[in-house]
């Protein structure tokens, strides 16, 4: 069974501070990514990486960053965390090439920022 | 640019019902059509569609994919209350060598004993 572990379930944090969300999977998958989902928005994209040390941006990457220098661990991290980034955060991994695989999620982390 | 619809936003049915779930979308460069549901944790993987026409089956649920009009269905007969969850419909479509999806916002189903 592939398996996507993220960090913590649930994370409070000040505006301001800076908030690392880890993100672990076990399939050797060449592909990982981190998405937000809110209520109305569904879930957006805000980086991937098809490599290790490789990412892009996706819709949405501002006010946030990421780090692989792993292939099994991607991170996400919020600089400065603001009041609007409190949401719902899902890694998901996948394999590489332009032919389909499905995605495996993580269990998601609830992040509010007060 | 690039959106998936799903409709309806939201369902209420009772056990053993039959619920249809759409999903249209206007994406460049489709590669594929994806269907999830989502408890109260990660979206777990229900089908994957490349093909018009062609009917993925698993159980109660099956799906089929028309390209020419850009929509999927799901369909789940006999509903259960196991069943209540949220269903995400996500497009794969490649730019620039890489490959990324797009989510509709999902439709709630709640199915009542």
């Amino acid at each position: 069974d592939v398996k996507v572990t993220q960090s913590s379930r649930y994370l409070v944090k000040r505006t301001g501070e800076k908030v690392f969300l880890e993100c672990v999977q076990d399939m050797d998958h060449e592909n990982m990514f981190w998405y937000r989902q809110d209520p109305g928005l569904g879930l957006r994209l805000i980086y991937f990486s098809y490599d290790v040390k490789m990412k892009e941006k996706g819709d949405i990457p501002e006010g946030y960053s990421v780090s692989r220098e792993k292939k099994e661990r991607f991170s996400l991290i919020l600089e400065s965390a603001s009041t609007n980034q409190t949401s719902m955060y899902l890694c998901a991994s996948s394999f590489p090439g332009r032919t389909s695989y499905e995605q495996y999620f993580g269990p998601g982390t609830r992040l509010t920022v007060t | 640019e690039d959106k998936v619809v799903q409709s309806p936003l939201s369902l209420v049915v009772h056990e053993g019902d039959t619920v249809t779930l759409n999903c249209s979308y206007e994406v460049t460069n489709f590669r594929s059509l994806l269907w999830y549901k989502q408890e109260k944790k990660a979206p777990t993987f229900l089908f994957m569609l490349t093909s018009s026409g062609i009917e993925k089956k698993s159980g109660r649920l099956s799906s089929i994919l028309d390209k020419k009009e850009l929509f999927s269905i799901l369909n789940i007969t006999a509903t259960q209350t196991g069943d209540s969850a949220v269903y995400l419909c996500a497009v794969g479509r490649t730019t620039s060598g890489t490959y990324k999806y797009i989510f509709g916002t999902g439709t709630r189903l709640k199915v009542l004993a």
